[in-house]
């Protein structure tokens, strides 16, 4: 059966600090691996990570996947109250490339 | 804003009524993903059609079907309904041509009686 396990289930950081955000996976045919961002409604996509090594970058957030250790991680600089969420990560398997989604992280950024 | 619409927001009924959802995807994308949001069991997926045709199944009920329409929108039909059912349902859609992620309507919260 497929697994992700995020780590750690609730993170509570100042504005301004560094988060890092883990996620490791356990699926068959695995083809990429997602991050969302969940706040109050739909889950919003962040990254799609499919090669190890290769750093992905959208402003003050970062991800990269290790296929060796079958992990993710998901770095967030500069923190902001703005960044208080659930961050989700979905490994995609099969060939119908439906998600396993992690439990979750919830992030609690305070001014 | 995704792009992808949900119907309705909210719907409160009882147990062993039936309902339907629905959910029109981006335009252009083929595929339709379901999901269910609980609190003790996160996010689960359901079942996937791609251009009509059912492609994948998760952890979907009997008690559950869909279906993708010629327009490519997509309705879950949820019957005999349990307290237990109550949870969001979400419905995401991708070009799986091209291998873009799921995008994710704000999906239908769906409280049983």
């Amino acid at each position: 059966e497929d697994k992700v396990v995020q780590s750690p289930l609730s993170l509570v950081v100042h504005e301004g600090d560094t988060v890092t955000l883990n996620c490791s996976y356990e699926v068959t045919n695995f083809r990429s691996l997602l991050w969302y961002k969940q706040e109050k409604k739909a889950p919003t996509f962040l990254f799609m990570l499919t090669s190890s090594g290769i750093e992905k970058k959208s402003g003050r957030l970062s991800s990269i996947l290790d296929k060796k250790e079958l992990s993710s991680i998901l770095n967030i600089t500069a923190t902001q109250t703005g960044d208080s969420a659930i961050y989700l990560c979905a490994p995609r398997s099969g060939s119908a490339r439906q998600l396993t989604f992690g439990s979750g992280t919830q992030l609690t950024v305070l001014p | 804003d995704s792009g992808v619409t949900q119907t309705p927001k909210h719907l409160i009924t009882a147990t062993g009524q039936r309902v339907t959802l629905r959910c029109s995807p981006r335009s252009g994308d083929l595929s339709v993903y379901w999901y269910q949001q609980s609190l003790d069991q996160g996010l689960q997926f359901l079942i996937q059609y791609y251009n009509g045709e059912e492609r994948a199944k998760g952890n979907i009920l009997e008690r559950f079907s869909a279906q993708q329409f010629p327009d490519l929108h997509s309705e879950l039909n949820l019957s005999s309904l349990e307290l237990g059912d109550s949870a969001l349902y979400f419905c995401a859609s991708s070009d799986r041509g091209s291998g873009e992620p799921q995008h994710f309507g704000d999906g239908t919260r769906l409280s049983i009686l």
